[in-house]
């Protein structure tokens, strides 16, 4: 059973394009997060949501907007895809936002803009 | 600010030897958590282990322990019988009381175990 899922794992697309990235959790977490790595391997929060509400968001270009239908999912779409948006997006939950709690991640999502 | 520093690029280990990993960790938070996570060449982030800031015995998960020195603010993760399969980037993270919706990473270590 995979606990935290994303679709699809490989995007190879076009600059100027709008993608979608889709973002599942079967743990019954109530907080979700979206985190970039770069070529370099930093990863960098980018959004977190608690319960279906944003609470974080780390000055993240407007272009990317996430969205979450209920707390199992955490979709990321991102608009107008300039090439330095190429990079592996993970998406993790954790049981809630307390600073004990575990995130556990998904595959990633290896986004490549050409 | 929350702040993370993992010193060694790059460490090398023979196998069946123990290696430490280190991590120091800079915050104003009197709760956080600490985590060490393997990323290997295949990609994914594998949750390894966890210590609390008010916890007073080090964290230990089989052949991972997390050498926990709070004084001087750092979380060592060492690696007891290195096995070829180890051989992967680590990072090490926190979560900090008053901001714990994120986790701040480490720039990581990639360690490779010699056969």
């Amino acid at each position: 059973d995979t606990a935290v899922s994303q679709t699809p794992k490989y995007l190879v697309t076009q600059m100027g394009n709008d993608k979608s990235i889709k973002c599942e959790q079967n743990l019954g977490h109530d907080t979700m997060y979206w985190y970039k790595q770069d070529s370099k391997k930093f990863l960098k929060i980018m959004f977190s949501y608690n319960n279906k509400e944003l609470i974080i968001n780390e000055t993240v270009p407007n272009r990317f907007s996430p969205k979450s239908p209920d707390k199992a999912h955490l979709n990321l779409h991102i608009n107008s895809l300039e090439l330095g948006d190429s990079a592996v997006y993970f998406c993790a939950s954790s049981q809630d936002r307390l600073a004990g709690e575990t995130q556990y991640f998904g595959p990633g999502t290896r986004l490549l803009v050409l | 600010a929350q702040k993370i520093t993992q010193t060694q690029p790059g460490m090398f280990v023979q196998e069946k030897e123990a290696v430490t990993l280190d991590c120091t960790y800079d915050t104003s938070d009197q709760s956080y958590g600490l985590f060490w996570y393997k990323q290997p060449s295949s990609g994914e982030m594998i949750f390894l282990i966890y210590q609390g800031s008010y916890d007073e015995q080090n964290a230990t998960e089989g052949r991972y322990s997390l050498n926990f020195q709070k004084a001087r603010k750092s979380a060592n993760l060492v690696i007891s019988a290195s096995q070829l399969g180890d051989s992967a980037m680590y990072f090490c993270a926190m979560r900090a009381g008053t901001n714990a919706g994120k986790s701040t990473f480490g720039d990581g270590t990639t360690l490779t175990v010699k056969p």
